[in-house]
């Protein structure tokens, strides 16, 4: 059992469409991340979230940090070929030793033109 | 060039071999780690490092020995190469501060026959 649940695992839209993935835990997390990985090379950061209730924009992504610290959300709005990878939440535990992040099993997305 | 760099990229070696494989970064970060990302499972840590010559088990230790001897280094051995140890396996860093950004290695895939 993974301490960060993502969902859904796998989306497959249409250009223009919306998407939301989620990122749910029982745990509390100090920060979340949200990171895009590309197919052959290593996750990259698109986004941190630290205050609980926190949105935060990023052209036509929107990311969401739950009240509880507990869980965020990815939202894209119209979406885009270029929006195809591996969405992995992680998060920094609040009294984690070392800086270490626990990842999410990833959505895959999928967007087709 | 600056960034974090992990050889060989592609590795194949058999059941009961030892395999080391490599991690350099540039930036002169504090922290590194070494994940390893299986389709269902995300990223799992393996180990981590907080500074020279200290280093910390992760999630998935067993089987794995890490050293440390400088700061921009931090090589992965697999002591006796196992079939369950085919991943592709990432090297990342980041500094002290907490929530800042892990920055990935482009990932070393390892397979074991």
């Amino acid at each position: 059992t993974q301490l960060l649940e993502q969902s859904p695992q796998f989306l497959s839209i249409q250009e223009g469409e919306n998407l939301t993935v989620y990122c749910n835990s029982s745990s509390v997390f100090s920060s979340l991340q949200w990171y895009r990985q590309e197919p052959g090379e290593g996750p990259v950061l698109l986004v941190t979230v630290v205050t609980g209730g926190e949105v935060k924009k990023l052209k036509r992504l929107t990311f969401q940090f739950g009240d509880a610290r507990k869980d965020s959300s990815l939202h894209i709005t119209a979406a885009q070929p270029g929006d195809t990878g591996l969405y992995l939440c992680a998060g920094a535990m609040v009294k984690a030793a070392g800086n270490k992040l626990t990842f999410g099993g990833g959505t895959r997305v999928l967007v087709k033109p | 060039d600056a960034g974090i760099t992990q050889s060989p990229r592609y590795k194949i070696t058999e059941t009961g071999r030892q395999v080391t494989l490599m991690c350099h970064q540039t930036w002169s970060h504090s922290y590194m780690f070494w994940y390893r990302q299986d389709l269902g499972h995300g990223l799992r840590l393996i180990y981590y490092s907080a500074a020279a010559d200290i280093t910390d088990k992760g999630e998935v230790p067993d089987g794995y020995v890490v050293s440390r001897s400088k700061t921009e280094n931090f090589p992965l051995t697999l002591e006796s190469a196992t079939r369950s140890q085919t991943s592709v396996y990432f090297c990342a860093s980041n500094n002290r501060r907490l929530n800042t950004e892990a920055f990935f290695g482009q990932g070393t895939r390892l397979t074991v026959v």
